[in-house]
């Protein structure tokens, strides 16, 4: 069946660094666009960053942009997020979807984010 | 910016009711219109896409209709496993969610 799990979440200082993995199962994942979305906790969802099949076409929030950086290795069948220059407001629960701009159809159950010093 | 106005943010119904949510955009969108189920600690779940499609294996109970601007999600009859929270979504570059309704059973 399809799975996508994240890691890499954690504490981090403001200012620091964070690289989050997914790993992804039971579907060709060459064929997918990916997502990362997050959920800030006791708010709502906010879309973040997609990549398209091949890894040539990428989007990001404005909220990230300049700071965050969506990859994927289709070999290993995994996605990326690397985090930089982390913000307080970063902290959330970081889900990997299946899927780019159009819907996303399987999500993780996501890692958590704490930007805190 | 297309901004997205999900109402109600929270609902309580008895088990057996017709719950219905409402989701609408600033500006027309057609039918590019998702909706999601949200429970505490389990990973987020397409219920139906492009507005009115219902994503394989989601129950008929479940259902979603409009274009253009106003959106409605509806449950014929609700079920105790049907408490979450749901967020509707406009498909397309900006990806907004709603800011989700939580429904509670009475």
């Amino acid at each position: 069946q399809v799975q996508v799990v994240e890691s890499g979440g954690g504490l981090v200082k403001p200012g620091g660094s964070l690289r989050l993995s997914c790993a992804a199962s039971g579907f060709i994942f060459s064929d997918y666009y990916m997502s990362w979305i997050r959920q800030p906790p006791g708010k709502g969802l906010e879309w973040i960053s997609f990549i398209s099949r091949s890894g040539d076409t990428k989007y990001y929030a404005d909220s990230v942009k300049g700071r965050f950086t969506i990859s994927r290795d289709n070999t290993k069948k995994s996605l990326y997020l690397q985090m930089n220059s982390l913000r307080d407001e970063d902290t959330a629960m970081y889900y990997c979807v299946r899927g780019g701009a159009r819907r996303g159809d399987y999500w993780g159950q996501g890692t958590l984010v704490t930007v805190s010093s | 910016d297309i901004q997205m106005t999900q109402s109600p943010s929270s609902l309580s119904a008895s088990v057996g009711d017709r719950v219905t949510i409402t989701c609408q955009a600033s500006q027309d969108i057609s039918n590019c219109l998702n909706w999601y189920q949200h429970k505490p600690g389990i990973a987020p779940k397409l219920l139906i896409y492009d507005a009115s499609i219902l994503e394989t294996g989601v129950p008929s109970r479940f259902s979603g209709s409009g274009s253009g601007t106003d959106f409605t999600f509806s449950i014929t009859s609700l079920q105790p496993e049907d408490i979450a929270t749901y967020y509707c979504q406009q498909c397309g570059i900006s990806m907004l969610f709603g800011g989700g309704t939580k429904v509670e059973i009475k």
